[in-house]
């Protein structure tokens, strides 16, 4: 199972909004809603941010939002701040009843 | 509160085994989902399966199949990851982290283990 592909970096400057793909095929991302994103500060366990695609948990700011169409699912940060500079991680269940991480996004806060 | 505590760093040589804890505390441990992702140094997030609910199936990602065995033992509130065959490529960071059932998300990690392999 390939890794999910989604672009190494992506940046924006204070109370800009980006948005971060993540695209996979119809044998995960476009088969099940069953997508989340993680958030990782370096050295720092996943953070989850949004699950089944759009789902935000309780807890989490609600300038991050998740969104699909067919084989990419992407995940915006509006408003963005200093804070949210870290690594961007999505996964996917897949039709093989197993996960599949995405290769990852580096956020920068200019 | 919900806890995941890992076993301490390995460093093994290439051709062993590591065997890896992962203990539960702060939750009713049979009722959730334990799985095992692994990061190596500079590098992304990396599934390797899971054991669902009381270790009653544990499903691998096709890359470590033949060299991954889950285990779980109620009676320590404790998810084992047992990898084989060790090679140079496998020194990571091994997590362990939660799943309520048919959530098909992570929410508590634990802390981490770093094994290293090297000759």
């Amino acid at each position: 199972q390939s890794a999910l592909t989604q672009p190494g970096s992506v940046s924006g400057s204070p109370g800009q909004s980006i948005t971060i793909s993540c695209t996979g095929t119809s044998g995960d991302v476009g088969s099940y809603n069953h997508v989340s994103w993680y958030q990782q500060h370096p050295d720092k366990a996943p953070k989850v941010m949004i699950y089944d695609v759009s789902i935000r948990p309780s807890g989490v700011s609600n300038r991050f939002s998740g969104s699909k169409s067919g084989n990419t699912a992407s995940l915006t940060i509006s408003g963005l701040q200093a804070e949210d500079e870290a690594d961007y991680y999505c996964i996917s269940y897949t039709n093989r009843y197993t996960y599949v991480f995405g290769t990852g996004t580096k956020v920068t806060v200019l | 509160q919900v806890q995941l505590v890992q076993s301490g760093a390995e460093v093994k040589t290439p051709g062993a085994s590591v065997k890896i804890s992962c203990k539960a505390s702060g939750y009713s441990f049979s009722n959730y989902h334990i799985h095992w992702v692994r990061q190596a140094p500079g590098q992304g997030l990396e599934w390797m399966g899971i054991i669902k609910t009381r270790g009653i199936k544990t499903i691998y990602a096709q890359q470590f199949q033949g060299r991954i065995t889950m285990t779980w033992d109620t009676s320590a509130s404790t998810v084992y990851m047992e990898l084989s065959s060790l090679r140079s490529d496998d020194t990571a960071v091994y997590t362990c982290a939660r799943e309520a059932p048919d959530t098909y998300f992570f929410d508590y990690w634990g802390q981490g283990t770093l094994v290293t392999v090297s000759s």
